[in-house]
């Protein structure tokens, strides 16, 4: 069955210092990966998507991820991080192989910026 | 180009009662899909709706129903509600025929039960 793990619940960072918030996943073969944002009382926007092809993928506002499938990982990088980055975030996973498919969600992480 | 939009953006309701949150996808879109999102956890998929047959479920009961309409926007029901039924529920959008499953989300409905 798939699953995401997010083994961090709560990561608090100064402005400015990097960031990499963890995802792993349990899955068949490669899934679709994700990574999603959510700010207090609001939806989930997408950061960033791996489909295919090269397994370091860019996605808004500066963020990274890097696709290990030896390791079933898919982290979430920033070289720098604005105090505006606060928010939840969210590792999901969809399935290939089926246009209808579902997300499975991690828990999410809590990113605090200190000023 | 409107995005997906849900309503109401709140709504309270008591133990028992009845609810309908509602849905419009994304312009070309025709797969919507619904979450529950209870605090402090990811969203978890309660079931998905094209071609206006409910095509996939997750693990909730038949309390929760749905629909989607000739124009692709999209209704989730629940019945008898439980205090824990409290929560964000979000509607996401997709393409069937993109060949991928890229799902793009709505602002979210916030439950509360008493």
């Amino acid at each position: 069955a798939q699953s995401v793990t997010q083994p961090d619940i709560h990561i608090t960072v100064s402005e400015g210092a990097s960031l990499e918030l963890r995802c792993n996943y349990s899955y068949g073969a490669t899934p679709y990966l994700f990574w999603y944002v959510q700010s207090p009382g609001q939806g989930l926007q997408l950061l960033l998507k791996y489909f295919s092809g090269d397994t370091l993928v860019q996605g808004i506002k500066g963020f990274e991820a890097e696709f290990k499938r030896s390791q079933s990982s898919f982290n979430l990088r920033k070289p720098s991080v604005h105090w505006s980055d606060a928010a939840e975030y969210f590792c999901a996973v969809g399935a290939r192989g089926s246009t209808l498919g579902r997300l499975y969600f991690g828990r999410g992480t809590q990113l605090t910026v200190w000023p | 180009d409107a995005g997906v939009t849900q309503s109401p953006t709140h709504l309270i309701k008591t133990r028992g009662q009845q609810v309908t949150l509602r849905c419009s996808p994304k312009s070309g879109h025709d797969t919507v899909s619904w979450y529950q999102q209870a605090l402090g956890q990811g969203p978890q998929f309660i079931f998905q709706y094209y071609e206006e047959e409910e095509r996939q479920r997750g693990n909730f009961p038949d309390r929760f129903s749905g629909h989607q309409f000739p124009n692709y926007s999209s209704e989730l029901n629940v019945n008898a509600l439980l205090l824990g039924d409290s929560a964000l529920y979000l509607c996401a959008s997709s393409l069937r025929t993109s060949g991928i499953n890229e799902q793009f989300f709505g602002p979210g409905t916030r439950l509360t039960v008493l």
